[in-house]
């Protein structure tokens, strides 16, 4: 069945870019949309935007001046990059896969990620 | 931003119970071209990321137990757990997929009475 896991850094400081890489196993990433979704206890759940490869992508509003997604079809995987972190910005990040840029059905574990210096 | 508010915020309710959760939305959902109610459901147990459990307001996600089921339109909707069992204890979590960004409730816990 289709998995995915987060992959990256733990610990970023502030004012740093946080980078996150989700590698997806048995299904293509060219054929589907690509989520990224944030969980800190204060503001629950975050979606962060989504990408697909020919598609292109669309972000929150709240987080657009910060965030970047893209997929790397070569490797199956799809990255998150989110710039000038605060300690806002420390939650639990999931990728998931959104079915036709809807629901998102299949989800990544989830990899927390702290700010702090 | 369309803000999806959930009532209760918990509950607990006794084994083979009914548990219902409300989710009423900031604005209509409801897509009047193709009649379809653009929004799902969510359970997260703990230290696990969320499930897909309904979406259109009320198709099951292929595996879901038939217990759990989903109903409203517009701006009103409910899930509806008809025989609570103790692995259904969990978070579930409304989402709006009708526009960008996409929204999600606050979450309602649901513990065993």
């Amino acid at each position: 069945q289709v998995q995915l896991q987060e992959s990256g850094p733990g610990l970023v400081k502030p004012s740093e870019t946080l980078s996150l890489t989700c590698t997806v196993s048995s299904a293509s990433i060219s054929s589907h949309y690509w989520s990224w979704i944030r969980q800190s206890p204060g503001k629950g759940l975050e979606w962060i935007g989504y990408v697909h490869s020919s598609e292109g992508t669309n972000y929150n509003p709240s987080l657009k001046s910060r965030v970047t997604m893209s997929v790397d079809t070569s490797k199956n995987q799809f990255s998150l990059k989110l710039t000038s972190v605060t300690a806002a910005d420390t939650a639990v990040y999931y990728c998931a896969r959104s079915l036709y840029s809807l629901v998102m059905d299949v989800w990544g574990r989830g990899t927390t990620v702290t700010v702090s210096s | 931003d369309i803000v999806l508010t959930q009532s209760p915020d918990s509950l607990a309710v006794s084994l083979g119970e009914r548990a219902t959760i409300n989710c009423k939305s900031s604005q209509s959902v409801l897509y009047s071209s193709n009649n379809k109610n653009y929004l799902a459901w969510y359970q997260q147990k703990p230290r696990q990321p969320p499930k897909l459990l309904i979406y259109w307001a009320s198709t099951r996600q292929s595996g879901v137990p038939d217990r759990f089921s989903g109903s409203g339109s517009g701006t009103d909707f409910t899930l509806t757990i008809s025989s609570l069992q103790a692995e259904d204890v969990a978070v579930y979590y409304c989402q709006q997929y009708y526009t960008a960004p996409r929204t999600f409730g606050q979450g309602t816990r649901v513990e065993i009475k």
